[in-house]
């Protein structure tokens, strides 16, 4: 069965103290690994697509790597604005999507 | 841009009501998703349909119905609600994997479900 683990669950960061979050999977014939933002009472927004172990992907502040276990999230120098919850998915054999719990960031100034 | 509207963002029902929750996109995506996301345990697949009529049970499909007799509309149902079934509701969609240029899934804007 397909499995994926966030860490932290969450995490507390000052204006500009880089940090990453965690995500470790499982998954038979992986077909992609998707990172998502949420907002509070909001869907998910998509992020990024990783398909195969050292893939990197940027967007701004963000930088998702991936290996053959897990993918990491950087966020360097993070503003207020990068407060969100976000998430991990992968994809595996018949396309099914399996989330992880998230991973709640808030940046203080 | 790809748009997933979902036809309530509040719901207040009374246990035992039968109720529908509403799904439409707009890029002809093969594929439709029903969670439900809850603190602490993420989203939670209930449902899944790849066509028009057809349909999959994701992991937690009890208590739950899904209809999908158009390509742009998959609805939830709850046959009897109860109070377990408190809990914000996300549809998406998405290409059939290899067709379409985007492979992730858009997703609505959520139906947060009070059954009281």
């Amino acid at each position: 069965e397909d499995q994926v683990t966030q860490s932290p669950e969450a995490l507390r960061l000052q204006e500009g103290e880089s940090s990453s979050l965690n995500c470790s999977y499982t998954v038979s014939g992986l077909r992609g690994l998707f990172w998502y933002r949420q907002d509070p009472g909001k869907g998910p927004e998509f992020l990024f697509t990783l398909y195969s172990a050292g893939e990197e992907k940027e967007k701004e502040r963000l930088k998702a790597t991936l290996t053959k276990k897990e993918s990491f999230l950087h966020i360097t120098a993070p503003k207020p604005e990068d407060s969100a919850t976000y998430l991990c998915a992968v994809r595996g054999g018949w396309g099914k999507l399996q989330f992880g719990a998230g991973t709640q960031v808030v940046v203080t100034p | 841009d790809v748009k997933v509207t979902q036809s309530s963002r509040y719901l207040v029902k009374r246990t035992g009501e039968k109720v529908f929750l509403e799904c439409v996109q707009d890029m002809d995506h093969e594929n439709m998703f029903w969670y439900r996301q809850d603190p602490g345990l993420g989203l939670r697949l209930i449902y899944f349909s790849y066509d028009v009529k057809m349909k999959e049970k994701g992991d937690i499909p009890e208590g739950y119905s899904v209809s999908r007799e158009k390509k742009e509309r998959f609805s939830l149902i709850l046959e009897s609600a109860s109070t377990n079934q408190t809990s914000m509701y996300l549809c998406a969609s998405r290409w059939e994997v290899g067709e379409g240029p985007r492979p992730e899934a858009f997703f609505g804007q959520g139906t947060r479900l009070t059954v009281v």
